[in-house]
C-alpha cells in the first residue's frame, strides 16, 4: 500500500515568506508526527496529533510554527515569516495506533531552504 | 528530559564483515522503548529493530541484532554479513512508555555507515 507522502519535496522561500508543508499519512493511521531535521543532525520532534487532536506541540520552536490536522488525516505544517534558521528537512511520520512500541512510518521529507 | 548519544559520527566496514554501532541514552524512566532507524540517501527513514526495556532478551531481526544493557543505558546495533545496501545513516531513538500522549521519538545525531566492497 501507499506510504506516507509529503509535498512539496523541495521548497525555496525568501526570508519573510510564509510556507505550508503537507503530509498525507498512511490511511487509517491514528497518530501523526512532525519532525525537523537540520543538516547532519538527527530529527527533532515538533508536534504530535492523535486523530485531529494536537496532543503535544512542545517542540514547535516559535509561534511562527503552526500545525493542523482538521479531519484527522492530512496534516499541514505552516511556517510564517520564514527565517534562515528554519532551513531544514521537515519529516512527517504516522503510526497505526497510539501506545506500545509502535513503528512510526516516515515520509520522504520536505527540504526547505530559506534564502 | 531524555537524551540519546551516538558517539561514532562515521563507521565503515568491509562487505560481509560485522560492525557494531554504539548508542547510549539517559533517562530516569524505567519503562521505555528503543529503536534503530536507517536513513538511506533517499532520506526515507526505515525501522530496523526495536527493543522494549522490560524485555531482557535482546531483539534480533535477521542480520540485525542489539545488545541492550539496561543498567548501563546502552543499546548497540550489530550488523552481521554487511551488504552494500546497508550503507546509510543509522539513528538510535528513545520513546517513553509511561505517559499516554507522549509518543515522540528522541533521536541521536546518527552514525553514517559506509560499506567497502
Amino acid at each position: 500500500g501507499a506510504g506516507v507522502s509529503q509535498s512539496p519535496r523541495y521548497k525555496v522561500a525568501k526570508r519573510g515568506q510564509d510556507v505550508a508543508l503537507r503530509c498525507d499519512p498512511i490511511s487509517g493511521h491514528v497518530s501523526l508526527f512532525w519532525y525537523q531535521q537540520a543538516l547532519g543532525q538527527g530529527p527533532e520532534f515538533l508536534t504530535y496529533f492523535q486523530n485531529e487532536a494536537q496532543l503535544d506541540k512542545s517542540g514547535l520552536p516559535s509561534d511562527r510554527f503552526f500545525a493542523e490536522r482538521p479531519e484527522g488525516s492530512v496534516s499541514t505544517l505552516k511556517i510564517q515569516r520564514t527565517q534562515q534558521e528554519d532551513s531544514a528537512v521537515y519529516l512527517c511520520a504516522s503510526s497505526l495506533v497510539a501506545g506500545g512500541p509502535r513503528e512510526q512510518y516516515f515520509g520522504p521529507g520536505t527540504r526547505l531552504t530559506v534564502t | 528530559a531524555q537524551t540519546v548519544t551516538q558517539s561514532q559520527p562515521e563507521m565503515s566496514v568491509q562487505e560481509a564483515e560485522t560492525v557494531t554501532l554504539s548508542c547510549t541514552y539517559d533517562t530516569s524512566e524505567s519503562d521505555y522503548y528503543l529503536f534503530w532507524y536507517k536513513q538511506p540517501p533517499s532520506r526515507q527513514m526505515i525501522l530496523v529493530i526495536r527493543q522494549e526495556a522490560y524485555k531482557q532478551q535482546n531483539a534480533t531481526e535477521n542480520r540485525f541484532s542489539v545488545n541492550f544493557q539496561k543498567a548501563a543505558k546502552s543499546f548497540s546495533l550489530k550488523i552481521s554479513d554487511s551488504q552494500l545496501g546497508d550503507a546509510a545513516m543509522y539513528f538510535c531513538a528513545y520513546r517513553s512508555a509511561s505517559n499516554f500522549g507522549n509518543e515522540k521519538l528522541t533521536f541521536g545525531t546518527g552514525t553514517r555507515l559506509t560499506i567497502i566492497p
